[in-house]
């Protein structure tokens, strides 16, 4: 079945920097890439997506590049905020035959200091 | 707020005591998953339903978990003779399927927190 690796485990920058997220999954039929946030107390929220015949998606200070090749995808985060402390997991499917059931990350606590 | 509510948000039960719990999806959706979440990792598929029918089951699930989603609306799972590696959050997502769409949203509920002493 698919793997995904997800680094680091704990992320802490300054208001103001960027954050990166790194995945790698094992299933190169896998074609659907969902990133969650998770704030305490609450279920994983979908924040992007990307499916893989795209290398790059933007959504304002949030941005999701893939490459096939390697199979590894990233999260960036630009012009980080104190509300965008939460926890991070990315995601893999295949959704090919009606199925989207994703295999997640162990995921990233994200630390911005005011 | 998703729209997705589970019921109850925690639950403490003594080892080998049967407890349930259930989700109300998003009203139009047609898809409902079980997930389990321990402290440190991912949410893992546990079952998803279409409807009132259960598609896939994953072999986490063992026979002490069952599922139903009778009527295609509200869903209920099941835990018999808890143990205490039981003990995890469990979340429900729902999500509107749509044939041939490249993807497939699922929001999530707050989840149902469970220890099992």
């Amino acid at each position: 079945g698919e793997n995904v690796e997800q680094h680091p485990s704990t992320l802490s920058v300054q208001e103001g920097d960027s954050a990166v997220i790194k995945c790698t999954y094992s299933d190169s039929a896998s074609n659907y890439f969902p990133w969650y946030k998770q704030e305490l107390g609450k279920g994983p929220q979908l924040i992007i997506d990307i499916r893989s015949n795209v290398g790059e998606k933007k959504d304002q200070r949030i941005a999701v590049t893939l490459n096939k090749t390697a199979k590894h995808f990233s999260l960036h985060i630009t012009e980080t905020q104190p509300e965008d402390s939460a926890v991070y997991f990315c995601a893999a499917s295949i959704t090919t035959g009606g199925s989207y059931i994703p295999t997640f990350g162990r995921g990233t606590s994200l630390i911005v200091h005011p | 707020d998703t729209g997705v509510s589970q019921d109850p948000r925690h639950k403490i039960t003594k080892r080998g005591q049967n407890v349930t719990f259930r989700c109300d999806p998003i009203s139009e959706h047609n898809r409902l998953y079980w997930y389990r979440q321990t402290l440190g990792q991912g949410p893992e598929f546990l079952t998803y339903f279409q409807n009132e029918a259960q598609l896939e089951k994953s072999r986490l699930l063992s026979d002490r978990f069952s599922a139903e989603r009778p009527k295609g609306s509200f869903s209920t799972l099941e835990i018999q003779r808890t143990e205490q590696g039981d003990s995890a959050m469990y979340l429900c997502a729902s999500s509107a399927f749509e044939e041939g769409a490249y993807q497939e949203t699922q929001y999530f509920g707050p989840g149902t927190r469970l220890l099992v002493l």
